[in-house]
């Protein structure tokens, strides 16, 4: 049973470009999460999406941002125009379906430097 | 706001000792769920131990176990007979009983384990 998985593991942007993450959550989840982890701290909610639905953004920067998970494929998260700022490690994860204290499951992360 | 407090940035413990790690939250809800991940440099999240709040004993996974103080808000990691493959970070995390989409992290513990 394959775990999340992520790509790609490392990402390098010249500021400017954009960046895009993939996340594919585990058989049978439907919800999937975003964190950024900056060096030395915890990770930071961004944003919770099921299929076709942000269902809770709030942690999401204003602009340049965006996260989509389709009916098919991964889930995606969108970075525009990156600035160095936006350099740091973008976990996804997921969690079934069945909800209430189920532990996220995540991905190995793709660290993003944005040059 | 639910906030989760790690005070301890980092930590060292002898190969086969015990080492405690301390974590502490701030919520008004009276059921919720912690957890404790740990991160490997790796960098995968790995989840380490779960607690329910409506559960008042504390759980246990093999070499791990928790020390859940309700009324405190105190939810401290214990290690017992430390291995080297323990280095890693150590994070905290809270996850409200209804709101399961803002799972919250304290800034983790980087615990070296020393031979």
């Amino acid at each position: 049973n394959a775990g999340v998985m992520q790509n790609p593991r490392h990402l390098v942007r010249r500021r400017g470009q954009e960046a895009r993450l993939r996340c594919s959550p585990m058989k049978g989840h439907s919800h999937v999460y975003w964190y950024r982890q900056l060096p030395e701290e915890g990770l930071k909610f961004m944003v919770y999406l099921q299929k076709e639905n942000i269902i809770d953004e709030s942690g999401m920067p204003k602009e340049r941002f965006s996260a989509e998970f389709p009916k098919e494929g991964p889930s995606i998260l969108r970075i525009q125009q990156v600035v160095r700022g936006d350099s740091a490690a973008y976990f996804c994860a997921s969690s079934p379906p069945s909800g209430f204290g189920s532990p996220l499951h995540f991905g190995n992360g793709t660290r993003l430097t944005v040059t | 706001a639910q906030t989760v407090t790690q005070s301890q940035p980092e930590m060292s413990v002898q190969e086969a000792e015990t080492v405690t790690l301390s974590c502490t939250y701030d919520t008004s809800e009276s059921n919720y769920y912690l957890f404790w991940y740990k991160q490997p440099p790796s960098r995968q999240m790995i989840l380490v131990i779960r607690q329910e709040a409506y559960k008042q004993q504390n759980a246990t996974e093999n070499r791990f176990s928790v020390n859940f103080q309700k009324a405190a808000k105190s939810f401290s990691l214990k290690i017992s007979d430390s291995q080297l493959g323990d280095t890693a970070m150590y994070f905290c995390a809270f996850m409200g009983f209804y709101n399961n989409n803002d799972m919250r992290f304290g800034a983790g513990t980087r615990l070296t384990v020393k031979p």
